[in-house]
């Protein structure tokens, strides 16, 4: 059974405060890791996926960088804002048919 | 709008009872997932079809079953409902030929049982 662990498991922040969160992983038949941003009341959507060590992703304000020697990922958002307020969902990929999530970080921000 | 649809968004039902979800993944995506969000709980992996053929079991019980049809869409039936199946449950698909992996979901089907 693949272990997703992410850290922390809630978040509050002020709003312009920056952030970070981690997933782990084992890095063993490492395939891809993918981000996910899960609202209330809406279904996942997918952030990033990222395939290779080292590889760096960025989507405005936020961006994500993968170990996969190491097994972590870090999920990083520059200046907070409240519509950021989600949880982010890691899902590492082991080439096989499963994509198991882990718990998630839930990320508050308060205007 | 991800394209993938769930039917019926809300259900109710009693204990003892047998219901089937439905999902029409994205156009062209092979692959369909079937996941249980619990109460405060992440999202638990089920069961995974590729072109109507099961590909992966995650923690699915035996009272739970799914198929994908030809056409695609796939269906998970859930039978002797227990009050602690009461979940939302998220259907969704991928074009694992992009090899990518990444998930498209539906808005989910609320089941409480009662």
């Amino acid at each position: 059974i693949l272990n997703v662990e992410q850290s922390p498991q809630s978040l509050h922040v002020q709003e312009g405060d920056s952030t970070n969160f981690t997933c782990s992983f084992p890095s063993s038949n490492f395939y891809a890791l993918h981000w996910y941003r899960w609202e209330t009341a809406k279904s996942p959507e997918a952030l990033f996926v990222m395939t290779l060590n080292g590889d760096e992703k960025k989507k405005g304000r936020i961006s994500a960088t993968l170990n996969t020697k190491e097994g972590y990922s870090y999920l990083y958002i520059k200046g907070s804002q409240p519509e950021d307020s989600a949880t982010y969902l890691c899902a590492p990929n082991t080439g096989g048919f499963k994509t198991i999530f882990g718990a998630g970080t839930r990320l508050f921000v308060k205007a | 709008d991800s394209g993938v649809t769930q039917t019926p968004k809300h259900l109710i039902t009693a204990t003892g009872q047998r219901v089937t979800l439905r999902c029409s993944p994205r156009s062209g995506d092979l692959s369909v997932y079937w996941y249980q969000q619990s109460l405060d709980q992440g999202l638990q992996f089920l069961i995974q079809y590729y072109n109507g053929e099961e590909r992966a079991k995650g923690n699915i019980l035996e009272r739970f079953s799914a198929q994908q049809f030809p056409d695609l869409h796939s269906e998970l039936n859930l039978s002797s409902l227990e009050l602690g199946d009461s979940a939302l449950y998220f259907c969704a698909s991928s074009d694992r030929r992009q090899n990518t992996g990444e998930l498209f979901f539906g808005e989910g089907s609320r089941l409480t049982v009662l």
